[in-house]
Formats: structure tokens, sequence, C-alpha cells
């Protein structure tokens, strides 16, 4: 099975850098996904790791280490706006099903 | 029309009742998913339809029962449903099942059961 642990909430400056962490627990899987839920809105995709390393787009990188069971987001810059819950998701290599984590409340402070 | 949208926003409806939630995407994707998305819980994967075959019913009860007439919409129907099924319910879609295959999701259905 598969089991992925986030903090639930993650406050910041506005401006400054944030990482928000996603350690799991699985038998196996294709790759890790990062999405953004902003309040009362649908989750929107930001980031894919198939392999070991880091991503960048824009001013969000995300990182995978699949030996150590590990991934994170970091977002650079931090606006207002970034204020929202980010969730890790797996896609399990057992029938291609996209499995959450409970998702990280991100709170932006000015 | 953009991506998935769903149909209606916002439903409040009787343990009676029985009602169904619309979703239709207009990407061209061949996979199709439901989700519930309670308080401060992870999305919970119910149904997952592929070129309009049910791939994966994850122990959801028989009062929700999805319906696939055709790769772009996907509907769930609802009936003597429980206070505890109120939640977020949100429709998704993707090109496949591949690993880096993106999911797009709709805005969702808020449903009250009172």
């Amino acid at each position: 099975g598969q089991s992925l642990e986030q903090p639930s909430e993650v406050t910041a400056v506005e401006g400054a850098i944030v990482q928000i962490n996603c350690t799991y627990q699985t038998s196996g899987f294709y790759g890790l996904s990062w999405y953004q839920q902003h309040d009362g809105g649908a989750p929107t995709f930001l980031s894919y790791n198939g392999l070991d390393g880091l991503e960048e787009t824009g001013r969000f990188s995300s990182f995978l280490s699949r030996s150590k069971g590990y991934s994170y987001l970091l977002l650079k810059e931090l606006q207002m706006k970034d204020s929202a819950s980010y969730f890790c998701a797996v896609r399990d290599n057992q029938g291609g099903k996209l499995i959450f984590g409970q998702g990280t409340e991100l709170s932006v402070k000015p | 029309e953009t991506g998935v949208t769903q149909t209606p926003r916002h439903l409040v409806m009787g343990m009676t009742n029985k009602k169904s939630l619309k979703c239709e995407q207009h990407l061209g994707h061949n996979a199709m998913y439901w989700y519930k998305q309670s308080a401060k819980k992870p999305l919970e994967l119910m149904f997952v339809y592929n070129f309009k075959e049910q791939t994966e019913n994850n122990s959801v009860p028989s009062r929700f029962s999805p319906e696939c007439p055709n790769s772009s919409h996907l509907f769930l129907h609802l009936h003597t449903l429980q206070p505890e099924d109120s939640a977020l319910y949100l429709c998704a879609s993707s090109q496949d099942f591949s690993g880096s295959s993106e999911q797009y999701f709709g805005p969702g259905t808020r449903l009250t059961v009172t």
C-alpha cells in the first residue's frame, strides 16, 4: 500500500523561500506529483518527478529521492497568492491510481 | 468551453432524495475520476474510468453509483445518502494512466446532506 505524510500547516513571510516536505512509504510508484488547491477551488497540477532529482518551473521546484522516500516542494519569492493547500501524490504502479497526501496548508504573511 | 466542468456547484439534499452530479471534460482525455474531499482529509479516490470502462471502485458504498456514457461525460448518481457523505466531490480527467499524466480537476460540487 501507499502512505504519504505532510506537515498540516506551514507559515512563511512574503518574499521568503519555503519548503514543504512529503515523506512516503510505498510498495512502488511511477512518479510523484505536487498539486495546489486554493480554498474553495480545484486542485491544479504544479510539478512531476519521475526520476530522482530536482525539477524547476518558475518559482516552484520539486525534488524526489526514491532511496530516502522523500520529496519536497520549494516555493521561492513567496507571494500572498501562494497561500493555499499543497498536496503530494504518487501514481500507484499497480493500477495507476493517484494517491494523495493529506495536504499542507501554507499561509503567507505580509 | 475549457477544461473540466461540473454541475451543480452546490447541492443540498435530504437523506431520502435522489440526485446526480455531472462532469464533462473538453480535453480529449481517456480517463476520468471521481474524488471525495472531506474537511482536513486527503482526497479520496472513489471511481476510475478508462475509455468508458470502470477500472476502479475504491470500496465505495452502493448509495454512490457512477455512470460513464462516453469518454467526455461522467455522472455520479446519489441516493439515500448519509450526513457523513457531505463533502466536496471532485471530478478529474487525464490523458491516460501513465506516471506523468497530469490530472485536471473540475471545480467540484459542494454537497450537503441534511
